[in-house]
């Protein structure tokens, strides 16, 4: 079982939808979250970064981390066809090696 | 103005071959790493360098040898490729000390080993 899980998808929803986007870990020492966008044949782009528990909101993207079931969720309010990638959770524990641990991504696809 | 560029895009290579990736970012970021993503979009560390030092070695075999020549660089080089080794491979970088865990990636190379 990996360290990170995210369901691959493909996920096909209608221009204007609101997508949900999740993960599930396995290691309850991971304190800092992201998701990053990837689109196709490029390098993955920050989106959204959260430490610990909560929600944070950016535009028409809103992160949420429930750390009691190690469950985090990325939801895109409004989405356009822009938005079809390849969104891959990531996270870390709090030390200086900075090191991230990937999910393998899931990708979305908006149709216009 | 490009933030972590990586050259080349695409290797195209044969079996046995020796080959670098090079690496630059213009962040004054004081963290630099190296990933491997394979077909199936899993992206995992190979390296990391804090300020010219080592701080990330996972388990990669001793073929893959990361060279920092200062905080700004990072390059890979690969000795003896095998098929296994076909991948994209990123390289991103990060500003630690300046507390900004964020990671930034490059545009990727694409190594395709026959």
């Amino acid at each position: 079982q990996k360290e990170v899980e995210q369901d691959p998808g493909p996920l096909s929803v209608p221009e204007g939808a609101i997508v949900s986007l999740n993960c599930t870990y396995s290691n309850s020492a991971f304190q800092y979250f992201m998701w990053y966008r990837q689109y196709s044949r490029k390098g993955p782009e920050l989106l959204m970064y959260t430490y610990s528990s909560g929600n944070k909101e950016d535009g028409r993207f809103t992160a949420q981390v429930d750390k009691s079931s190690k469950y985090i969720s990325l939801f895109i309010r409004d989405s356009q066809p822009s938005d079809s990638a390849t969104y891959l959770c990531a996270m870390r524990v709090n030390n200086a090696g900075n090191m991230l641990t990937f999910g393998g991504g899931t990708r979305l696809m908006v149709k216009p | 103005d490009t933030a972590v560029s990586q050259t080349p895009k695409y290797l195209v290579t044969q079996m046995g071959n020796d080959k670098s990736i090079k690496c630059e970012q213009n962040l004054g970021h004081d963290t630099m790493y190296w990933y491997k993503q394979d077909s199936k979009k899993f992206l995992k560390i190979m390296f990391s360098y804090n300020n010219k030092e080592l701080i990330i070695n996972e388990t990669v075999p001793n073929r893959f040898s990361p060279k920092s020549p200062d905080k700004a660089h990072l390059n890979l080089h690969i000795n003896s490729l095998e098929l296994g080794d076909s991948a994209v491979y990123f390289c991103a970088s990060s500003n630690i000390a300046g507390g900004l865990h964020e990671q930034y990636f490059g545009p990727g190379t694409r190594l395709t080993v026959t």
